[in-house]
């Protein structure tokens, strides 16, 4: 069994500060997605990596894949308050599996 | 707006009922995927239907089953629900079934509560 494990389950900052986010695993996976999740709605995609070692930016977000494939790390910087909001990691499990591992989720809150 | 739709928003149900929750995916997207996510967790994988048929399915029971249809709509049906199967149930919609490489576009879910 797959399991993507992510840190901190919570994390509460003020507007303006920095913050990474985990996602870790003993599992190789063939690609890592991103997603944000706000209450009420389902998750949105931020960003897909597939290559261990790589890195996306995507604004103040920064998005790495280990290099063994296994973890990834989201780092935003100075955080606004519209950051607030569950981000998720789901791997593609190795081996072409259809379906999605997601990890427990973040819990993000900027405070203004 | 990820133009994928679900309904009914809310429903409550007891145990022992059935519930049959619909899904509108994308017009052009043969797969669609239905994740199960309980108050706290990440979304759990339950089974995926390309082309109208099942394509993969989770550690979910045999009294979760699925249908899609020609027309990009599908379901979710619970039997004999327990009240461990309250939680939000999301679809997702993609054009194909790769993970990495297909986007898949979630729904705002239907929130299920087992009394």
């Amino acid at each position: 069994t797959q399991l993507l494990e992510q840190s901190p389950q919570f994390l509460s900052i003020q507007e303006g500060e920095n913050l990474t986010v985990y996602c870790n695993s003993s599992s190789v996976f063939s690609s890592l997605q991103w997603y944000r999740q706000e209450p009420g709605e389902g998750p949105v995609l931020l960003v897909t990596v597939v290559t261990g070692g790589e890195v996306k930016k995507l604004k103040r977000l920064t998005f790495q894949f280990g290099d063994a494939r296994k973890d990834s790390s989201l780092h935003i910087t100075a955080a606004q308050p519209g950051d607030t909001g569950l981000y998720l990691c789901a791997g593609a499990p190795q081996g072409g599996s259809e379906k999605l591992v997601f990890g427990k989720g973040t819990k993000l809150t900027v405070n203004p | 707006e990820t133009g994928v739709t679900q309904s009914p928003t809310h429903l409550i149900k007891t145990r022992g009922q059935q519930v049959t929750l619909r899904c509108s995916s994308q017009s052009g997207h043969n797969t669609v995927s239905w994740y199960q996510q309980a108050l706290g967790q990440g979304p759990q994988f339950i089974f995926q239907y390309y082309r109208e048929e099942e394509n993969g399915r989770g550690n979910f029971p045999p009294r979760f089953s699925g249908l899609q249809f020609p027309n990009y709509s599908s379901e979710l049906n619970v039997n004999a629900l327990e009240l461990d199967d309250s939680a939000l149930y999301l679809c997702a919609s993609s054009f194909g079934t790769n993970p990495s490489t297909d986007t898949q576009y979630f729904g705002p879910g239907t929130r299920l509560t087992v009394l």
